[in-house]
């Protein structure tokens, strides 16, 4: 167990949907990172938030959007879903920015129909 | 741009066989280099890492050693089994507020 906590575990939708997944960081982590997992294009870096603020930008569409709150947990809105959509979510977390390994939940599987 | 190159897969071994999965890659300054690994169902966990040139990070008889003049975080293990099946990524940090890049991951599998 990570500590980095994810949900939900599955969501099923249809195209066009709007969706938000949420993640908790482990205790006393300030950075969170959301990466996409899908079998055609592997693990895509998405987007990093530290302390609330966000740090650094990957390959995330203008559809897709998210934030981190005082509590320091993170949220990942996905908006006018398409059938490419589906993939595994994960969120990660770490203390820091600077060299730090990054621990993983257990992931979010988006299903789009 | 940074990047991570890691062998292609699947690795079909056989248990108690020799394991080398290579990995290279290509940064500026003094990135920090991980290896995670992906068991079935499951998130990407830190497997080892090192955090500069001639470093050898090692976990659960995994062994893999920085080298800054070949660019390279190879790892390896010298008996593999079947516990050991699952998806490697290789990794770099090259600090500060940029992100990790990540390998396209190596699938190995291992047979009794």
């Amino acid at each position: 167990d990570s500590g980095v906590t994810q949900t939900p575990k599955h969501l099923i939708t249809a195209t066009g949907q709007r969706v938000t997944l949420r993640c908790s960081p482990r205790s006393g982590d300030l950075s969170v990172y959301w990466y996409q997992q899908s079998l055609d294009q592997g693990l895509q870096f998405l987007i990093q938030y530290y302390n609330g603020e966000e740090r650094a930008k990957g390959n995330i569409l203008e559809r897709f959007s998210a934030q981190q709150f005082p509590d320091l947990h993170s949220e990942l809105n996905l908006s006018s879903l398409e059938l490419g959509d589906s993939a595994l979510y994960f969120c990660a977390s770490s203390f820091g920015t600077y060299h730090n390994e990054q621990f993983f939940g257990p992931g979010t599987r988006l299903t789009v129909l | 741009g940074n990047s991570v190159t890691q062998m292609e897969g699947p690795v079909t071994l056989s248990e108690e066989a020799f394991l080398t999965i290579n990995c290279t890659y290509t940064a500026t300054g003094y990135p920090s280099l991980f290896w995670y690994v992906q068991y079935p169902g499951e998130g990407l966990q830190l497997l080892l890492k090192a955090t500069k040139a001639d470093d050898k990070g090692s976990n659960k008889g995994f062994e893999a050693t920085y080298r800054k003049e070949t660019t390279s975080f190879h790892l390896e293990k010298g008996s593999v089994q079947v516990s050991d099946s699952a998806v490697y990524f290789c990794a770099l940090s090259p600090g500060g507020y940029q992100k990790v890049t990540f390998g396209t991951g190596t699938k190995l599998q291992v047979i009794p």
